[in-house]
């Protein structure tokens, strides 16, 4: 199936731990982002990789790093969780050109206790 | 913050009836874009419409773009249960931005 996938789809993990979230899109789509969906469903852009090289990147703090491999993986780890780093993280790739929707994968459900 | 806001914040109708959704932007923009997300689930794009454009259709959904008002509507005609879902516009505002910008969603409800 032609898709963006991440893993884990749920993560629950204690304050002050490391994690990581793996997403992998076969669609050969060139940019790649992270959004956080938090508890009022607001969406917010994290960053934007385009084949490899980080575009954007909002003001996120540096404990959350990503890293992209190659243009199909864009991976994301996170230093020292705090309770507020809960979320839903969700990847989404999309064409390097304009005027195309993006394909989202079904999120990662974060739980920081 | 957010780009868009959307109206209603929340939604119900009966089935069969027809659902409209608005959504207001504040900057000039690229693109407009409609998702859709299940609870639970991921954002799945329905409709873009370009900054050029005034409506465009797909199936049971009619998109309209008011650039002189920063304002765009999403219609769903025949509702259906399996519309039940929140909904989001996004905007794209130039090329080279990579990046989609939210709104706030609105929840749509259809009673069957």
């Amino acid at each position: 199936d032609t898709a963006v996938s991440q893993t884990p789809k749920y993560l629950v993990t204690q304050m002050g731990n490391d994690k990581s979230i793996k997403c992998e899109q076969n669609l050969g789509h060139d940019t790649m982002y992270w959004y956080k969906q938090d508890s009022k469903k607001f969406l917010k852009i994290m960053f934007s990789y385009n084949n490899k090289e980080l575009i954007i990147n909002e003001t996120v703090p540096n404990r959350f790093s990503p890293k992209s491999p190659d243009k199909a993986h864009l991976n994301l780890h996170i230093n020292s969780l705090e309770l507020g780093d809960s979320a839903v993280y969700f990847c989404a790739s999309s064409p390097r050109t304009s005027n195309y929707g993006y394909t989202f994968g079904s999120g990662t459900r974060l739980t920081v206790v | 913050s957010q780009q868009g806001e959307e109206d209603p914040q929340a939604l119900s109708i009966q089935e069969g009836e027809n659902a409209t959704m608005n959504c207001s932007y504040k900057t000039s923009i690229n693109n407009l874009q409609w998702y859709r997300q299940n609870s639970g689930r991921g954002l799945v794009h329905l409709i873009l419409i370009r900054s050029n454009e005034r409506e465009k259709h797909s199936g049971r959904l009619r998109v309209t773009l008011d650039t002189s008002k920063k304002s765009s509507s999403l219609l769903i005609t025949a509702s259906r249960a399996a519309d039940t879902a929140s909904y989001f516009c996004a905007t794209d505002k130039d090329f080279g931005n990579e990046k989609l910008t939210f709104g706030t969603g609105t929840r749509l409800t259809i009673i069957p």
